[in-house]
């Protein structure tokens, strides 16, 4: 069974740095593509990332609109992708998800439960 | 980023009332289209993606369609367990949703 499970999440200051972990189990991410994806209180839905398997490449992509502030990366031999969060603002405040690609297309089948980021003085 | 406009906002039913949901690019997504439903609290869920194939296990009384730039979600005969916040995403390009359509009971 294909699960997910996200954790780091919680309180921070403005300014401040925080790490996600996301555990996949059931498949590897070498093999299947992922998206962090966000959801700020009463929101939408935002894609804040994404990480290609290793059959496409591996390529990683942000949203443009973070400006370099959030790094995805990977410990294959754990099977963690995280999620390195920088110069964190308050409307970054949200649920962060992890998901799993269907294929090589960066919709998603299977996602965690999210792991809650808040970001206040 | 691809911006998704998704109509409308807000939509007032009925149980057994059929109800449509749009979404408009402004270029090309081919069928590169997938939609999800989220109730409160839950994570989304995959209902549809290439525009048109429903997911297994998703009743059949959900559709879609379109290609290019105007994609829709259909669902006949809303059921109880329905009344959800619906969007669409494009992944085409770096993935974009639609802003979402809250369907409630009227």
């Amino acid at each position: 069974e294909v699960q997910m499970v996200e954790s780091g999440g919680g309180l921070v200051q403005p300014g401040q740095s925080l790490r996600l972990s996301c555990i996949g189990s059931g498949f590897s991410f070498s093999d299947y593509g992922m998206n962090w994806i966000r959801q700020a209180p009463g929101k939408g839905l935002e894609c804040v990332g994404f990480m290609k398997s290793e059959p496409y490449g591996g390529t990683i992509e942000h949203a443009a609109s973070l400006r370099g502030r959030f790094t995805i990366s990977k410990d294959a031999s754990k099977n963690i992708v995280y999620l390195q969060m920088n110069s964190l603002q308050i409307d970054d405040t949200a649920v962060y998800y992890c998901t799993q690609w269907v294929g090589a297309s960066s919709f998603s089948r299977h996602w965690g439960l999210g792991t809650l980021v808040t970001v206040s003085s | 980023d691809v911006q998704m406009t998704q109509s409308p906002s807000t939509l007032s039913a009925s149980v057994g009332d059929s109800v449509t949901i749009t979404c408009r690019a402004r270029q090309s997504l081919r069928d590169w289209v997938a939609w999800y439903q989220q109730k409160p609290g839950e994570a989304p869920k995959l209902l549809l993606s290439t525009a048109s194939t429903l997911e297994g296990g998703v009743p059949s009384r959900f559709s879609g369609s379109g290609s290019g730039t105007q994609f829709t979600l259909s669902i006949n005969s809303l059921q109880p367990e329905d009344f959800a916040t619906y969007y669409c995403q494009q992944y085409m390009y770096f993935p974009t949703f639609g802003a979402g359509t809250k369907v409630h009971i009227k």
